[in-house]
């Protein structure tokens, strides 16, 4: 079976500094990796997503994620954080079936 | 595109009341899904569809809770009799697995209250 484990539920990080939000995944067989993220009172959006080819991704306000088989990770990092960034960030996996299993989210605090 | 419709937005209600959840997927979409999100369980996926039909509906609270699709741009999600516990967002999320896309997408929510 698949699970995701997002080990902080919550990350606080100063204005500009940069920031990690950590991701570890487990399945048996090939997975597609997501990160949704939810500002407040919003649904969620997709952020970026990894399907295949290079392991290296990026979205296009500055966050990037890498696909690190041999650890099952794909965490998500910015260099340089913004107070628009404020949000709870969700990384899912599938096995290209129809469901996505979602982890438990990490709530974002940017500090002024 | 419109993008997933869900109505209400919010929805205040009385304990024992029977509330519905409306939902509209994305054209085309043929997967469906309904996701419940409180601070204390966070994101838990209720059910979900596959060309109008219910392929696992494993995380239905109880039978209080009922889904339907009767076509391929409308479901319902609904709650008979509500209780207080059930408060919480509703998102409903539509995806085209057929595509080699995977990606679902979300509704709005709808925010219920029991009182």
């Amino acid at each position: 079976a698949q699970s995701v484990t997002q080990l902080d539920s919550q990350v606080p990080v100063f204005e500009e500094a940069p920031v990690e939000l950590r991701c570890n995944y487990s399945s048996s067989v090939s997975v597609y990796l997501f990160w949704y993220v939810q500002y407040p009172n919003q649904g969620l959006q997709l952020l970026l997503k990894y399907l295949s080819g290079s392991t290296l991704v990026e979205s296009i306000n500055g966050f990037e994620a890498e696909f690190n088989k041999s650890q099952t990770s794909f965490h998500l990092r910015k260099p340089s954080v913004h107070i628009s960034d404020t949000a709870e960030y969700f990384c899912a996996v599938s096995d290209g079936r129809d469901k996505i299993i979602f982890g438990k989210g990490t709530r974002l605090h940017i500090l002024p | 595109d419109a993008g997933v419709i869900q109505s209400p937005r919010h929805e205040v209600t009385e304990m024992g009341q029977e509330v519905t959840l409306r939902c509209k997927p994305i054209s085309g979409h043929n997967s469906l899904f309904w996701y419940r999100q409180t601070m204390m369980r966070g994101l838990e996926l209720l059910i979900y569809f596959n060309n109008n039909v219910p392929i696992d509906d494993s995380g239905m609270p109880e039978d209080r809770f009922s889904a339907k699709m009767p076509n391929a741009s409308f479901s319902t999600l609904k709650i008979q009799p509500s209780e207080p516990r059930d408060s919480a967002v509703y998102f409903c999320a539509s995806s085209l697995p057929s595509s080699g896309n995977y990606e679902q997408y979300f509704g709005p929510g709808t925010r219920l209250t029991v009182t």
